[in-house]
């Protein structure tokens, strides 16, 4: 159990599907993101919330959007995604102050998409 | 050239041997580094985090940090199967502490 739960942890949808992944952070963080991982592929960082203000879209097409109600919660909508979204999305939360072991980032088990 | 370089092996190595990880990166303002180990079909789970040069150990796990040579290691001492895992480098500037720049991960196997 790492304090950050997300689900479904599986979820096949289809081209035209509307749907939503959840995470919920249990740790009193103030800060929330969303990752894609890719095969063969590092880490990408998309969405950052602070205290529920988006502070950073690393370029995402507009089919992901974010909804973060408060410091606990992050949702991400799917809507309208390509065969290659198909990836493990990954929420992590972390504190917000002076850098150190206990303010990084702490990451969720992860929800496998499969678009087709 | 990528900030981040890290060998994706795979990396297969019997019971009891010491393995060496190893990422390099190119961007001079990274102070923050970490080791995340990845079990299949998880998520990452932080294992070690360093500032600036120098050693860290912590049990059977050592981390290494040079600035000089933009070079950071991982060593695992008498390694086991449940090491098996995918380690993936993530480092950080200063101010940056939320903006993680990964490696693409080494997939290790500890074989009995």
């Amino acid at each position: 159990e790492t304090g950050v739960t997300q689900t479904p942890r599986h979820l096949v949808m289809g081209m035209t599907n509307k749907k939503s992944l959840k995470c919920e952070q249990h740790l009193g963080h103030n800060a929330m993101y969303w990752y894609k991982q890719s095969a063969k592929k590092p880490l990408e960082l998309m969405f950052v919330y602070n205290f529920k203000e988006q502070t950073e879209n690393n370029s995402v097409p507009s089919r992901f959007s974010p909804e973060c109600p408060n410091s606990s919660h992050l949702f991400l909508h799917l809507h309208t995604l390509q065969p290659e979204d198909s990836a493990l999305y990954l929420c992590a939360s972390s504190q917000i102050g002076p850098q150190g072991p206990g303010n990084t980032i702490y990451f969720g088990e992860g929800s496998w998409l499969t678009v087709v | 050239q990528k900030e981040v370089e890290q060998d994706p092996g795979p990396l297969s190595v019997p019971e009891g041997a010491i393995v060496s990880l190893n990422c390099t990166y190119s961007n001079s303002a990274f102070q923050y580094f970490m080791w995340y180990r990845q079990y299949s079909r998880k998520g990452p789970e932080l294992l070690m985090y360093t500032y600036s040069s120098g050693n860290k150990e912590d049990g059977r796990f050592t981390a290494q940090v040079d600035k000089s040579s933009k070079y950071i290691s991982l060593f695992i001492r008498d390694s086991q199967p449940s090491d098996s895992a995918t380690y993936l480098c993530a480092m950080s500037a200063v101010g940056s502490n939320y903006k993680l720049t990964f490696g693409k991960g080494t997939l290790l196997t500890v074989n009995p």
